[in-house]
């Protein structure tokens, strides 16, 4: 089974902080997302990667940082925190076309 | 900018009845599809893909997909309680995913 890992589950921070969320995957998949969800506004795409130091802005980068150092690891950076960035936050990852997409568990984030 | 459409519900269904979960999109070329189940507080997690016209059976769930009508759908037969959930529908484009907002279903025991 594939497995997504992310380094909490709840986090409070408070505003003007560095916050750095962590994601590792073990099946070697070189696709990796990160979205945001809240109520009514669904699964919104931040950032994602197709390989190695490589990302792509989604649907709602403003404000938000990524980083693939490693083929296994994705880092999502809130290089300042504010309150509206309260959110669950959720990593995925999938294996290329047609592949379906495979979850972390999310981290419940929120912003003081 | 892809688009999927999912009624938010929410939908009762008494135990033991068929749920009917649908969706649209907007992509006619649009190849993949895919159904994700999401308890409160959860993450997603894969139900069923499909990627021809038709229906694809697996277990007590029925995807259709109808690609002339750019609808599909997911049948849950025997609904349980444990079936209670939120179901989110995902148009695969390339390999970044479009996902509805997703359709919250109660089995009502």
């Amino acid at each position: 089974d594939v497995k997504v890992t992310q380094s909490s589950r709840y986090l409070v921070k408070r505003t003007g902080e560095k916050v750095f969320l962590e994601c590792v995957q073990d099946m070697d998949h070189e696709n990796m997302f990160w979205y945001r969800q809240d109520p009514g506004l669904g699964l919104r795409l931040i950032y994602f990667s197709y390989d190695v130091k490589m990302k792509e802005k989604g649907d709602i980068p403003e404000g938000y940082s990524v980083s693939r150092e490693k083929k296994e690891r994705f880092s999502l950076i809130l290089e300042s925190a504010s309150t509206n960035q309260t959110s669950m936050y959720l990593c995925a990852s999938s294996g290329g076309p047609n592949q379906p997409q495979h979850f972390g568990d999310g981290t419940r984030l929120s912003i003081l | 900018q892809k688009e999927v459409e999912q009624n938010s519900g929410p939908l009762s269904v008494p135990e033991g009845a068929i749920a009917s979960l649908n969706c649209t999109y907007s992509d006619r070329g649009s190849q993949s599809f895919f159904w994700y189940r999401q308890y409160s507080g959860k993450s997603p997690e894969l139900i069923m893909s499909i990627y021809s016209n038709g229906d694809k059976e697996d277990g007590r769930f029925t995807a259709q997909l109808n690609k002339a009508s750019q609808y599909v759908s997911l049948l849950i037969r025997d609904s349980q309680p444990s079936d209670s959930a939120t179901y989110l529908c995902a148009d695969l484009g390339g390999n970044q995913f479009y996902f509805g907002t997703g359709t919250s279903l109660t089995v009502i025991p």
